[in-house]
């Protein structure tokens, strides 16, 4: 198994649509994250968990949820979302926060 | 003010020459600093980092930080067409939980 897995690969989905996104690290860690990575745009801190509890939520939308069952699992809950949400939605861990970042491959969403 | 800024590029230089890659962050109180390289259709990965004043070597790649002037750079030595990618500068804003990149900034090494 990688550090970091995600799925799906890809996703489409149309606005009405309710889908997740998964993420799963087997490197120990104890912090994970959600970033989005859009077309010509830096890469946007969404969401931190440390020891499964949130610490950061970047002025996130709600239609984006997030839940942390363990500190080996992620998700990333989608409702409703907009064309401009498409974009590479990546998932990272690190040993802690500030410790560098382990990034997953990546969901690369297009909402319709 | 961006809180982590890069130039963009495109940065071309050719094979076996020194690529300079800078970065400028905007919070005084940041401790450490990343490097990450990201190739075209993947996701980024760490290269280097850096937490002290001064240069950080690693094989070909030197971390260079200077806390007073704000400022982090990269120096690829005898760069290589794979090392052709976008290069992501990070740095903690508001806190070491919040790590902030920059847009990065894309080099093209060519033969």
């Amino acid at each position: 198994e990688t550090g970091v897995t995600q799925t799906p690969r890809h996703l489409v989905m149309g606005m009405t649509n309710k889908k997740s996104l998964k993420c799963e690290q087997h490197l120990g860690h104890n912090a994970m994250y959600w970033y989005k990575q859009s077309a010509k745009k830096p890469l946007e801190l969404m969401f931190v968990y440390n020891f499964k509890e949130q610490t950061e939520n970047n002025s996130v939308p709600s239609r984006f949820s997030p839940e942390c069952p363990n500190s080996s699992h992620l998700f990333l809950h989608l409702h409703t979302l907009q064309p401009e949400d498409s974009a590479l939605y990546l998932c990272a861990s690190s040993q802690d926060p500030g410790s560098p970042l382990h990034f997953g491959n990546g969901t690369r969403l297009t909402v319709t | 003010q961006k809180e982590v800024e890069q130039n963009s590029g495109p940065l071309s230089v050719p094979e076996g020459a020194i690529a300079s890659l800078n970065c400028t962050y905007s919070d005084r109180g940041s401790q450490s600093f990343f490097w990450y390289r990201q190739y075209s259709g993947k996701s980024p990965e760490l290269i280097m980092f850096i937490y002290s004043n001064g240069d950080k070597e690693d094989g070909r790649f030197t971390a260079q930080l200077n806390k007073a002037s704000q400022y982090v750079s990269l120096l690829i030595r005898d760069s290589q067409p794979s090392d052709s990618a976008t290069y992501l500068c990070a740095a903690p804003s508001g806190g070491y939980n919040k790590l902030i990149f920059g847009a990065g900034t894309r080099l093209a090494v060519h033969p």
